[in-house]
């Protein structure tokens, strides 16, 4: 089965830095990526999604980095906003499978 | 375009009750997944639904719960004689095709069991 881990439970930026979470999965057959938001109260939220045929995908303020050689995923959120306050979750698909594998997430803390 | 939608929000119930959890998938939307979601943890599969169809139900204890996605209607995540392990937000997310993997989450049903 996938095991996915992240490294950090928790990340404390300050507002205007670029943040960076990370995510590591175990299945080398893994080839659906997904990074959702969740913030207080509310359910996951998708923001990015890269296939493994992309080592790179980006989006408005986010950027997913996948390195299939280490199994290493990571959301870079660029000018880091207070309301990007939130939790962050990957979530790994593997082999056509639709039941994706979430990570435990990181709390993203931004202090203005 | 509305989106997924849950409801009750929260639900409490006390040790032996029932508990029905409802879930509209997305327009256009025919899958419907069941997620358990534990304080600080990841959301953890439980059931995969198409119109009248059980696809997938290998995260769902076996006794106690089952799940149903009529014709007509909304998907229904049902609890019988909860107990306080119960407690958690319970998540549905929905898909327009199975190949479509981006799944969309509903806000969540958050169940206290006392």
């Amino acid at each position: 089965g996938e095991s996915v881990g992240l490294h950090l439970p928790t990340l404390s930026v300050q507002e205007g830095d670029n943040s960076i979470i990370n995510c590591a999965y175990s299945n080398s057959a893994s080839d659906y990526f997904i990074w959702y938001k969740q913030e207080s109260g509310k359910g996951p939220q998708f923001i990015i999604d890269i296939r493994s045929n992309m080592d790179k995908r980006q989006g408005q303020r986010v950027t997913v980095l996948l390195n299939k050689t280490v199994k290493h995923l990571s959301l870079q959120i660029a000018a880091t906003q207070p309301g990007d306050s939130a939790v962050y979750f990957c979530a790994v698909t593997s082999g056509g499978s639709y039941i994706p594998t979430f990570g435990r997430g990181t709390s993203l803390i931004v202090h203005p | 375009n509305a989106g997924v939608m849950q409801n009750p929000r929260h639900l409490v119930r006390r040790r032996g009750q029932e508990a029905r959890l409802r879930c509209s998938p997305m327009k256009g939307h025919s899958h419907v997944y069941w997620y358990r979601q534990l304080p600080e943890e990841g959301l953890k599969f439980m059931v995969y639904l198409q119109k009248e169809n059980i696809i997938d139900e290998s995260g769902m204890p076996k006794e106690r719960f089952s799940a149903e996605f009529p014709k007509e209607g909304p998907s229904i995540l049902r609890i019988q004689q909860v107990v306080r392990g119960d407690s958690a937000a319970y998540f549905c997310a929905s898909s327009p095709e199975r190949n479509t993997d981006t799944q969309y989450f509903g806000p969540g049903t958050r169940l206290t069991v006392l």
